[in-house]
This record gives structure tokens, C-alpha cells and sequence, in this order.
């Protein structure tokens, strides 16, 4: 069945520090992969995709990696600054209408 | 691109009775969609609209709901008759103009719905 989960619900890193967020999934049939952002009260907010048949790409400050061996999926946020806070969650899209099937969520807590 | 607008942001209802979510995207793009997230929880895909017509629907999405796109440009989200687990975050997201392949997609900032 599809499932997109998350290894850690919470991490707390120092500002300046880099970030790492976890992701494993399930349905290796998806096109694509894409991290969202969402803030207190918010919507979720696009960050980065990456496609099946790539490992690696970035961003500003991201950087997506995908491992379909183990079917993994991280985020990397360099020098992560406060307004980095926020829930993470990954996300593929799968069906007929592009749907995103999304994971449980890690909160990132940057300390000043 | 142009962000997209959700009315009501909250709204509070008895069980039992009727809500419409509103959503405004922009006229010419294709794909549509609801989500919806319970407090706490993880974002749930509801529906997916393209075209005017239903694309794909989750288990969630049964027939207390119903989505419509009167005029061309509003996108509504209906319940027919409110349930206490209803309550939740409703979130609209449209595609890019290209097209959602990629997974990209805009969400509103979400209509919070609180049955009693």
C-alpha cells in the first residue's frame, strides 16, 4: 500500500547548524518526491522536489537526496536560520491525478 | 504564481448541519485539489478536480462530501451533514499552470472547521 513516514517527530539544532530530516517510503511506483513546509497557521509551502530517477539536487540551502535502495528520502537545510521552524513533511505524488500522499511530519526547532 | 484564497478561515457548525468551504484559484489552471489536516496529524488528500469533474477521491471523501466549481473560478468544498471527527484543517491546493506532475502544488492557507 502507499505509506510516507517520518523517523523523528521533533529535532532541535543549533542556528547556524545544518539540518537533516529523515523520510522512508513505501511506494516505489511514485514520480516524484518533494519536501513542504508548514508554519503555525499555515498552509503547506513547496521546498523541493526530486525525481525518481535522480539522487541528488538542490536548492538555496536545500538539498534533496533519494535512495531508492532503501527507499529514503532527506532534506538538508545548510546554516539553518529561526525562520527555518516549522513542521517538515515529505510527500510523493502517485495516481492518475498527481495526488500527494504525505508523511507524518518532523517539527524542526532551531535554537538562537 | 498567485497565491490561493480559502473562505471561511474558521468556522464553527453543530453536528449534523451543512458546511461549504470556499476556495479562489485562478481561473485557467486545471487541477484542483482537497486536503484536510486534524490537529496534530499529517495532511490527508480528499479529492482531486480536473476539468470540472472529480479525478480521484479518498476512502475520507464519502457521500457526506461533495465538490463543486460553479462559476468557472470558486472551488467548494461541501459537507453534507457534520460529524465531530469533520473537524480539521480543509485545505485547497491548486497545480501549477503546466500542470501537478511534479508534485508542486499551491495550498491555501486552510479553512479550520470545529463541529460541536
Amino acid at each position: 500500500g502507499e505509506s510516507v513516514g517520518l523517523h523523528l517527530p521533533t529535532l532541535s539544532v543549533q542556528e547556524g547548524d545544518n539540518s537533516i530530516i529523515n523520510c522512508a517510503y513505501s511506494n516505489s511506483a511514485s514520480d516524484y518526491f518533494i519536501w513542504y513546509k508548514q508554519e503555525s497557521g499555515k498552509g503547506p509551502q513547496f521546498i523541493i522536489d526530486i525525481r525518481s530517477n535522480m539522487d541528488k539536487r538542490q536548492g538555496q540551502r536545500v538539498t534533496v537526496l533519494l535512495n531508492k535502495t532503501v527507499k529514503h528520502l532527506s532534506l538538508q537545510i545548510a546554516a539553518t536560520q529561526p525562520g527555518d521552524s516549522a513542521v517538515y513533511f515529505c510527500a510523493e505524488n502517485t495516481g492518475s491525478s498527481y495526488k500527494l500522499i504525505f508523511g507524518s511530519g518532523t517539527r524542526l526547532l532551531v535554537r538562537p | 504564481e498567485p497565491e490561493v484564497t480559502q473562505t471561511p478561515s474558521h468556522q464553527v457548525t453543530q453536528m449534523g448541519q451543512e458546511v461549504i468551504l470556499r476556495c479562489v484559484p485562478i481561473s485557467n489552471h486545471l487541477y484542483f485539489y482537497w486536503y484536510r489536516q486534524i490537529l496534530g496529524q499529517k495532511v490527508e488528500f480528499l479529492v482531486s478536480f480536473y476539468n470540472n469533474e472529480i479525478s480521484e477521491k479518498s476512502e475520507i471523501f464519502d457521500d457526506q462530501f461533495s465538490v463543486e466549481r460553479p462559476d468557472g473560478s470558486n472551488f467548494t468544498l461541501k459537507i453534507r451533514s457534520t460529524k465531530l471527527e469533520d473537524s480539521a484543517m480543509y485545505f485547497c491546493a491548486r497545480g501549477l499552470a503546466g500542470g501537478p506532475e511534479t508534485g508542486e502544488l499551491f495550498f491555501g492557507e486552510g479553512s479550520r472547521l470545529t463541529v460541536l
